[in-house]
């Protein structure tokens, strides 16, 4: 596709269950990020993906929280055991490259309520 | 880690006039970019700063990197209707791991009334 495309665009889930968000990047960008935005406030970046690989997985606010990403491509942020703190618009950026000329392409994100 | 102050919080102006919005960060960053977010969308980059003290316009925005590198501006000018969003700073850093990560500000609620 033209964008970023991230399924599914809204998930009301209840209170510990576990869900998977997606995140389909641009054809062709080697790197891909995770942000998250509570209501009202800034992107608060969870984790980057160079290719497989995670060099940076700092934001992730808990070990409830996982994501991987295969053949360069397809990325999923897994958060197990949902708690209310969790719901926010999980944003899921991509690059043609990690770098400072290489800007980032934001999806419409993941809408996540927790109940 | 790296914080940035993002002011205003929100604008309310008269379509026309002209808007200045800025971000300062505790520490220096390499790339100041700025994004716009619509409703329901994410964050689109209107312009991208590379250069301390560089001065960048993209139709009637302009964005300055400050020298520092610890600052940035953005302005509106002769503000439209279509301008409405949330406006948001963000800046990146060579180093490390930190290398692909941008650290955003809080954002500015722009509201123009016809």
């Amino acid at each position: 596709g033209a964008g970023v495309s991230q399924s599914p665009s809204n998930k009301v889930t209840e209170k510990g269950k576990d869900v998977e968000l997606r995140c389909d990047p641009i054809s062709g960008h080697t790197a891909l990020y995770w942000y998250r935005q509570r209501l009202g406030q800034g992107l608060e970046f969870l984790i980057y993906f160079q290719g497989n690989s995670a060099p940076d997985k700092s934001g992730l606010p808990s070990d409830r929280f996982s994501a991987e990403r295969t053949g360069e491509s397809v990325s999923t942020l897994t958060i197990q055991r949902t708690q209310q703190e969790d719901s926010a618009v999980y944003l899921c950026a991509s690059s043609y490259q990690t770098g400072l000329s290489s800007p980032l392409h934001f999806g419409n994100g993941t809408r996540l309520t927790v109940t | 880690g790296q914080q940035l102050n993002q002011s205003p919080q929100s604008m309310f102006i008269q379509e026309g006039e002209d808007v200045s919005m800025n971000c300062t960060s505790s520490s220096i960053f390499n790339t100041w970019l700025w994004y716009k977010q619509d409703p329901g969308e994410g964050p689109v980059l209107l312009i991208a700063l590379y250069k301390a003290g560089e001065l960048t316009s993209n139709g009637r925005l302009t964005a300055q990197f400050g020298i520092t590198r610890k600052d940035s501006f953005l302005n509106i000018s002769a503000s439209i209707p279509s301008d409405v969003g949330i406006y948001f700073c963000a800046g990146q850093y060579a180093g490390g791991t930190s290398y692909g990560k941008l650290t955003f500000g809080q954002g500015t609620i722009l509201t123009v009334h016809p």
